[in-house]
């Protein structure tokens, strides 16, 4: 059973400061692991997708890396900036995927971040 | 485009009322999810939807049942509802499989629903 855990919960940071959000996870047969970003009272926004067979991906100051062997991904974000103030999840397949098992993603409860100006 | 729309934002039940809960998407996508959100839970998926006319059960589809008729919709509904269903319901779709696929899934803004 697949389960994911993001630690911290909360992280407070100063404008500028380059940080990374950690996610681990159980299952290392894991095939891909899907960074999000959620702003209060909001919805979440897909940030960065990392299948199996990549190491990292990036987007602007954003880069996530995945390391299956080690059962975890990281995000890491350069230059923080007040804007960036939000909770950021990552979510990973279940393992019943590999056996035809239901559609599903097992979600971590996330990381607030903050960054003061 | 209007990306994920969900109606309606807000709602408040007493025990044993219905509703339904409506989730619509513009983006031709095949799949759609209803996912709950409860603090310190994270988010579980209800149920989900491969294509129109399929519906399958999630991690904690208890008390709700769910609707395909058309592409571009998916409905969750509370036949009667109980003060531990008051969450958050957030709708998602995506083009292909997002937890086989890998397929980037896009969110609505979310139902808050309280029920008394």
């Amino acid at each position: 059973k697949q389960e994911v855990t993001q630690i911290p919960a909360a992280l407070s940071v100063p404008e500028g400061e380059n940080l990374v959000l950690n996610c681990s996870f159980t299952d290392s047969a894991i095939y891909n692991l899907q960074w999000f970003r959620q702003d209060p009272g909001k919805g979440l926004t897909s940030l960065l997708l990392i299948q199996s067979s990549q190491r990292e991906q990036t987007s602007g100051r954003l880069n996530a890396s995945l390391d299956k062997s080690s059962g975890r991904s990281t995000l890491y974000i350069a230059a923080s900036q007040p804007g960036d103030s939000a909770t950021y999840l990552c979510a990973g397949p279940h393992f019943t995927q590999l056996q035809g098992g239901s559609e599903k993603l097992v979600f971590g409860k996330g990381t607030k971040l903050t960054v003061n100006p | 485009n209007a990306g994920v729309t969900q109606t309606p934002k807000f709602r408040v039940l007493k025990t044993g009322q219905s509703m339904t809960l409506l989730c619509a998407q513009d983006m031709n996508h095949e799949y759609m999810y209803w996912y709950r959100q409860d603090p310190g839970m994270g988010l579980r998926l209800i149920h989900y939807s491969v294509g129109e006319g399929t519906t399958a059960k999630g991690e904690v589809p208890d008390g709700y049942n769910v609707s395909r008729l058309k592409k571009q919709n998916f409905l969750l509904g509370l036949e009667s509802a109980a003060p531990s269903q008051t969450s958050v319901y957030f709708c998602a779709s995506s083009l292909f499989s997002a937890a086989l696929a890998g397929d980037m899934q896009f969110f609505g803004p979310g139902t808050r629903l309280t029920v008394l």
